[in-house]
């Protein structure tokens, strides 16, 4: 079966600090794709990244950085510097490579930076 | 390219009434897909069209529920004799073939639905 666990159900943390948010996903797939989306109080998911189980490679973009490691099964997420705009519901999800495409989501982790 | 529109934003209804919902996906993509989710949950896949065939289903789907995408445009997801345990945030999205590869979905807004 597969499952994502995010298991931080809310953070709250103080404008500037650094704050990571968990992943841990179990499938069985060989080949399969992973992605953090933020849900803003408007209720709309927004793509931030994409990385699929052949590039272990941690990635950086701008604030945001990703850290995906195959032999825990983790792809966490970091947020430097926090900022007001960052606080949001954050989601980890894991995708097959072909067929349906479809998600299967961790439940989130809501994220409050406070001023 | 206007994203993904659906409509209406928010529905209030009383249980046992049937409730429709309109999904208008980006106009080039052929995969659609609708998601449920619940106060404190991910979403939760519930069925996926290609252009205007529907190729998967969820066991989420009940026969209370039916999805249908003539043309292979817009979508309507309609719930009929709705219960509490409806109530939920429904979301569509939208992909290209090729998109969908490198870049996942594209999401609406969604539809709240509160069953009183």
């Amino acid at each position: 079966a597969q499952k994502v666990t995010q298991a931080q159900t809310e953070i709250s943390v103080v404008e500037k600090e650094d704050v990571t948010l968990d992943c841990v996903y179990e499938t069985r797939d060989t080949t399969y794709y992973l992605f953090w989306y933020k849900q803003p109080p408007s209720g709309e998911l927004v793509f931030l990244i994409r990385r699929n189980s052949f590039d272990e490679q941690n990635e950086i973009s701008g604030r945001y950085s990703w850290n995906f490691q195959k032999s825990t099964s983790s792809f966490n997420f970091t947020i430097t510097a926090s900022q007001v705009v960052d606080s949001a519901v954050y989601f980890c999800a894991l995708r097959t490579t072909s067929g349906t495409y479809k998600y299967i989501f961790g439940t989130g982790t809501r994220l409050k930076v406070l001023a | 390219d206007t994203g993904v529109s659906q409509d209406p934003r928010h529905k209030i209804t009383k249980r046992g009434q049937n409730v429709t919902f309109r999904c208008d996906p980006i106009s080039e993509h052929n995969r659609l897909y609708w998601y449920r989710q619940t106060l404190g949950q991910g979403p939760e896949f519930l069925t996926y069209f290609q252009n205007e065939a529907q190729l998967e289903k969820s066991r989420l789907l009940s026969d209370r529920f039916s999805a249908e995408r003539p043309k292979g445009s817009f979508s309507t997801l309609e719930i009929q004799r709705t219960e509490q345990g409806d109530s939920a945030m429904y979301l569509c999205a939208s992909s290209s073939l090729v998109g969908i590869a490198n870049y996942g979905y594209t999401f609406g807004s969604g539809t709240r639905l509160t069953v009183v």
